[in-house]
């Protein structure tokens, strides 16, 4: 499986935009970059997906290089809420088949400051 | 966390003690997945299952854990004859059939063995 990495913690301030980076430099042409987030005391919630362009929900934005090595989470206007664990995923290439499992690394902390 | 439900959120066992987690799928989702967390630690896959079949169990401890999801009810994860370091976060996720499709993650089940 490709490997991510990424900051072990971040700082941000409220109202501010926020982003977050993630290394994956092994992807494979076919990996999906999938971001998930974990509040505290809460289950992993999914956040956004992508492959080769850039993509925008109504949670974040996907920054995604040109060589697809590197990605970037983008939270336009940080809120307090926003404080949690960030993981950058690339999911098997048998993702979804027999092994269709997400493999989560340490992830960021993102801490927001009012 | 749209639509996975756990319970209980917070169960207590005495050493020796069984521990039955139970996870509904979102609907229409007949793939499910049981994760641990460990205090302080990051999620680990334990298994995951389709209606009546376990697909790969890699994750589970050999002894002790079984983990089940029947054509009708929830998933079951049972731990048999608890122990102090069985307390911990476990959550489950679940997915569509299409194969790629997002995982979504329940609020998590706290057991905490006294």
């Amino acid at each position: 499986d490709a490997k991510t990495t990424q900051p072990n913690s971040m700082e941000s301030n409220e109202e501010e935009p926020v982003h977050l980076p993630c290394n994956h430099s092994t992807i494979s042409g076919t990996d999906y970059i999938h971001w998930y987030r974990q509040l505290p005391s809460q289950g992993p919630e999914y956040v956004i997906h992508g492959l080769t362009s850039n993509v925008n929900n109504r949670m974040a934005s996907l920054a995604i290089a040109e060589d697809r090595k590197s990605s970037t989470l983008i939270l336009h206007r940080a809120t307090l809420r926003d404080a949690a664990v960030y993981y950058c995923i690339l999911p098997p290439l048998n993702y979804g088949g027999s092994q269709g499992n997400l493999i989560f690394g340490k992830g960021t902390k993102l801490s927001v400051k009012p | 966390n749209a639509g996975v439900m756990q319970n209980p959120r917070h169960l207590v066992r005495r050493r020796g003690q069984e521990a039955r987690l139970r996870c509904s799928p979102m609907k229409g989702h007949s793939h499910v997945y049981w994760y641990r967390q460990l205090p302080e630690e990051g999620l680990k896959f334990m298994v995951y299952l389709q209606k009546e079949n376990i697909i790969d169990e890699s994750g589970m401890p050999k002894e002790r854990f079984s983990a089940e999801f029947p054509k009708e009810g929830p998933s079951i994860l049972r731990i048999q004859q608890v122990v102090r370091g069985d307390s911990a976060a476990y959550f489950c996720a679940s997915r569509g059939s299409v194969r790629g499709n997002t995982i979504y993650f329940g609020e998590g089940s706290w057991l905490t063995v006294v």
